[in-house]
């Protein structure tokens, strides 16, 4: 079985300040990780995706995240948030055997001016 | 156009009809893959094609729902005797074969069911 955990439904922070959205995974095989992001009333669009290559991934719009097998975690992190980053986010999970999506509960982050 | 398309992007329905959801895939796209979110439930999986392999419907929550797709391309999700729970929005996703593969969403269809 695969699993999501994205810590925090709702996260505030200021314009200009770090984002952090946390995820951890439950995977008994290699994992695939998705880092999606839902703008109001827009679809899901991919930010980043973790496929082994690199424990580091960069996305769009100065996004990145980190694998971190010993911790279970693949947290997104953005040094400097723009108003335009309000929207939700979520974390999905897939494997080979698995291939669907399994999403987390998703994050809802807004940026105070 | 270049992406995933359904239609039709809203539907509204009374208790008991039977409703067709439409997905048009990215070409070349053999994997196509269905999707509900809702706020009660989230985002969850529904139904998955892989080429002419058997579908994996091991999400549909229950018999009233099913899904088809014709050559390899096309697909129509069908709501019997829809419930006011089915009320959701309906998202399709199609991909290449592995499940490293970005999956490609489509704007959704909105189901509210009266």
């Amino acid at each position: 079985a695969q699993s999501v955990t994205q810590l925090g439904s709702h996260v505030s922070v200021s314009e200009g300040a770090l984002v952090l959205l946390r995820c951890n995974y439950s995977s008994s095989v290699p994992p695939y990780l998705f880092w999606y992001v839902q703008y109001p009333n827009q679809g899901l669009q991919l930010l980043l995706k973790y496929t082994s290559a690199a424990t580091l991934v960069k996305g769009i719009n100065g996004f990145e995240a980190e694998f971190k097998k010993s911790e279970t975690s693949f947290h997104l992190t953005k040094p400097s948030a723009h108003m335009s980053d309000a929207a939700e986010y979520f974390c999905a999970i897939s494997n080979f055997g698995n291939e669907k999506l399994t999403f987390g509960t998703g994050t809802r982050l807004t940026i105070i001016p | 156009g270049a992406g995933v398309s359904q239609s039709p992007s809203n539907k509204v329905t009374e208790k008991g009809k039977d409703v067709e959801l439409r997905c048009d895939p990215i070409s070349g796209h053999t994997a196509l893959y269905w999707y509900r979110q809702s706020l009660g439930q989230g985002l969850e999986f529904l139904i998955y094609f892989q080429g002419n392999s058997a579908p994996d419907k091991s999400g549909l929550p229950s018999d009233r729902f099913s899904a088809e797709r014709t050559g390899g391309s096309v697909s129509t999700l069908t709501i019997q005797r829809t419930q006011q729970e089915d009320s959701a929005v309906y998202l399709c996703a199609s991909s290449l074969v592995g499940p490293e593969d970005t999956q490609y969403f489509g704007p959704g269809t909105r189901l509210t069911v009266l």
